[in-house]
């Protein structure tokens, strides 16, 4: 098993580009996260999803999309990408309580 | 609302010394409780967690937390530092067990093991 994995592993945009970030898991968990994480912030919520086709927003879920066409993937996508969205990027699953990360993608914005 | 305060975004201990990483939180009902640990460049990976039973709770790589409801604490300890126990450290609560529930994250305590 793969487990989580996660493209690109680095990525720079510049302002008001758009981009997907995706996630693909291969342990047939129905719950799937997005979480950014910012120095000193811990990990916040952007996007979850119970299962295909069900998403519903975190935390921080401004100036992001999500979709969940299948079980296995969760693209997070960005529109307009602004300098506040520069972080690094989280995919995460689940069968139960404890969840599954993903490698991580750092974006920066400039 | 729930939330996680861990005390303290860096700890430095020396190799074999105690460690002891802080954890408060604020929940109107009993939650459940998680430490993750975050190696440079990596994902997190679950240390042990909480959920019910014994409050004294046994993890991975030789860590235990103890659930103390009284003061709402969930710190993480470890006898003997080792160096390979240099990593962030995440405390996280959830309301929802067994469901795949959102998990609300401290904001880390970044360990230093000093040889």
């Amino acid at each position: 098993n793969a487990g989580v994995t996660q493209t690109p592993k680095f990525r720079i945009l510049k302002i008001g580009q758009s981009m997907t970030l995706q996630c693909t898991q291969d342990m047939n968990h129905n719950y799937m996260y997005w979480y950014r994480q910012d120095p000193g912030m811990g990990l916040k919520l952007i996007y979850y999803s119970v299962g295909a086709g069900i998403t519903d927003k975190g935390e921080v879920p401004n100036g992001y999309n999500v979709s969940r066409s299948t079980t296995e993937d969760f693209p997070l996508r960005l529109e307009l990408a602004a300098p506040s969205q520069t972080s690094v990027y989280f995919c995460a699953s689940a069968a139960t309580d404890e969840q599954f990360f993903g490698p991580g993608t750092r974006l920066t914005v400039l | 609302a729930q939330s996680v305060t861990q005390l303290g975004s860096h700890v430095s201990v020396s190799e074999g010394a105690l460690v002891l990483l802080r954890c408060n939180y604020s929940s109107s009902v009993p939650p459940y409780l998680f430490w993750y640990v975050q190696y440079p460049n990596q994902g997190l990976q679950l240390l042990l967690k909480y959920t019910t039973g014994a409050t004294l709770v046994k993890g991975i790589n030789g860590f235990e937390a103890e659930f103390k409801k009284s003061e709402t604490s969930f710190h993480l300890t470890k006898p003997s530092a080792h160096m390979s126990d240099a990593a962030e450290y995440f405390c996280a609560v959830s309301l929802i067990y067994n469901q795949g529930g959102k998990l609300i994250f401290g904001q880390g305590t970044e360990l230093s093991v000093k040889p």
